[in-house]
């Protein structure tokens, strides 16, 4: 049982495009992000969703936009590919509150190339 | 603002041998969590071992251990007796978890190091 699951797990696509990507836990967790990893392996947040609520958006395009329809998912809508959008975006989830540590299960990624 | 400094871009050891990865960071918070999470060429990022703030003993996980030294900011990773197995992207990371409740800050992640191991 994957615990983050993307998919797709890889997307080719030309500029100008409208894609998505999904993510979804079974972890129970109240809290998902979306990571982006780029050509040189830098990871950046990009958004933060609690029990669906949006709390963090960092500086990212309006091309990009979060969707969560419940807890457990947090899909990825990005309109107008442009060719600096190609990376590997991670979603992952976390628990927060007392109980909570702070540490992110990831998924495990999807490759976005924008050509 | 919290940052994560890795100033090794790349580490190369011998299998069995020691190696040492070093992170420094920056907080004004007290109460915070940091961890070193591992990234093969699979891509998927896993947790090599976590430290809490407030714990003054370093965290040690089989082969790999930290020193977490606070007042200096640094969290350095230790594996001992390297793998084939333990190449990868290693990534220092901080948190500091709100506990009131709707806090959802994520990691501030090192830009890694990448570590090879020679046979």
């Amino acid at each position: 049982d994957t615990a983050v699951s993307q998919t797709p797990k890889y997307l080719v696509t030309q500029m100008g495009n409208d894609k998505s990507i999904k993510c979804e836990q079974n972890l129970g967790h109240d809290t998902m992000y979306w990571y982006k990893q780029d050509s040189k392996k830098f990871l950046k947040i990009m958004f933060s969703y609690n029990n669906k609520e949006l709390i963090i958006n960092e500086t990212v395009p309006n091309r990009f936009s979060p969707k969560s329809p419940d807890k457990a998912h947090l899909n990825l809508h990005i309109n107008s590919l442009e060719l600096g959008d190609s990376a590997v975006y991670f979603c992952a989830s976390s628990h927060v509150g007392l109980a909570g540590t702070g540490e992110l299960f990831f998924g495990e990624g999807s490759r976005l190339t924008v050509l | 603002a919290q940052t994560v400094t890795q100033s090794q871009p790349e580490m190369s050891v011998q299998e069995a041998e020691t190696v040492t990865l070093s992170c420094t960071y920056d907080t004004s918070e007290s109460d915070y969590y940091l961890f070193w999470y591992k990234q093969p060429p699979s891509r998927q990022m896993i947790l090599v071992i976590r430290q809490e703030a407030y714990k003054q003993q370093n965290a040690t996980e089989n082969r790999f251990s930290v020193n977490f030294q606070k007042a200096a900011k640094s969290f350095s990773l230790k594996i001992s007796d390297s793998q084939l197995g333990d190449a990868a992207m290693y990534f220092c990371a901080y948190t500091y978890p709100r506990y009131s409740g709707g806090g959802a800050d994520g990691l501030t992640f090192g830009k890694g190091t990448h570590l090879i191991i020679q046979p």
